[in-house]
């Protein structure tokens, strides 16, 4: 059982350049999200979804664009990459998000921009 | 609201205990904690609903009290495997969809 794969694990971009960070779960969760986290940030929310078709922006979405076409994916796109964008992003799930259910978090994918 | 965890860091030898906490300005319905373990994912520990429960496994184990909103994470007996840092992930109001996480406390277990 893989759970929650995020690809690329490494990515240097120059700023500008936009891309897309894959996530993918094989667990059958209704719910995803992307998380950004910083030194000394802790975890902060960017995008998440509730099902396929639908998407809600979190604490931080500025500068990403996400969508939810099937179950299993939710991808990350950044747009024009700038330095302020350097961190590491996990892509999590959930079987619905809601209290009382565990949060699986892929492995990360450390970005940075130059 | 970003909930506040204190200490910031704190170093234990194997064996003593260490109180972890987290608070918040607001309501609280759920309280998550995970430990992430340097360029690593977070891995969960615990959930603790609205209720003022207490949940522990093994030598873990965390209170919650909503009234206070406040949750402890509690380590007893320290061992080297504990080190890392702990997070605590707070939701206000149950299918909020959204886990605010604590800035983290970082955890050291020396021999």
């Amino acid at each position: 059982n893989a759970g929650v794969t995020q690809t690329p694990k490494f990515q240097v971009l120059k700023t500008g350049q936009s891309m897309t960070l894959q996530c993918a779960q094989d667990m059958n969760h209704e719910y995803m999200s992307w998380y950004r986290q910083d030194p000394g940030m802790g975890l902060r929310l960017i995008h998440y979804s509730v099902g396929a078709g639908i998407t809600d922006q979190g604490e931080v979405p500025n500068g990403y664009n996400v969508s939810r076409s099937t179950t299993e994916d939710f991808p990350l796109r950044l747009l024009s990459a700038a330095p302020s964008q350097t961190s590491v992003y996990f892509c999590a799930s959930s079987r619905t998000g809601k209290s009382g259910n565990t949060i699986y978090f892929g492995e990360g994918s450390w970005l940075t921009v130059v | 609201q970003q909930p506040v965890q204190s200490p910031q860091a704190v170093i234990l030898r194997e064996g003593e205990d260490a109180v972890i906490n987290c608070s918040s300005s607001k309501a609280l319905y759920s309280v998550h904690w995970y430990r992430q373990k340097h360029g690593e994912a977070p891995v969960f520990l615990m959930i603790l609903l609205k209720g003022g429960e207490q949940k522990g496994h093994d030598k873990i184990s965390a209170s919650f009290n909503e009234k206070k909103q406040q949750s402890s994470l509690y380590l007893t007996a320290s061992q080297l495997s504990y080190s890392g840092t702990y997070f605590c992930g707070t939701e206000g109001g149950a299918g909020s969809y959204q886990l605010t996480f604590g800035k983290g406390t970082k955890l050291s277990v020396i021999p």
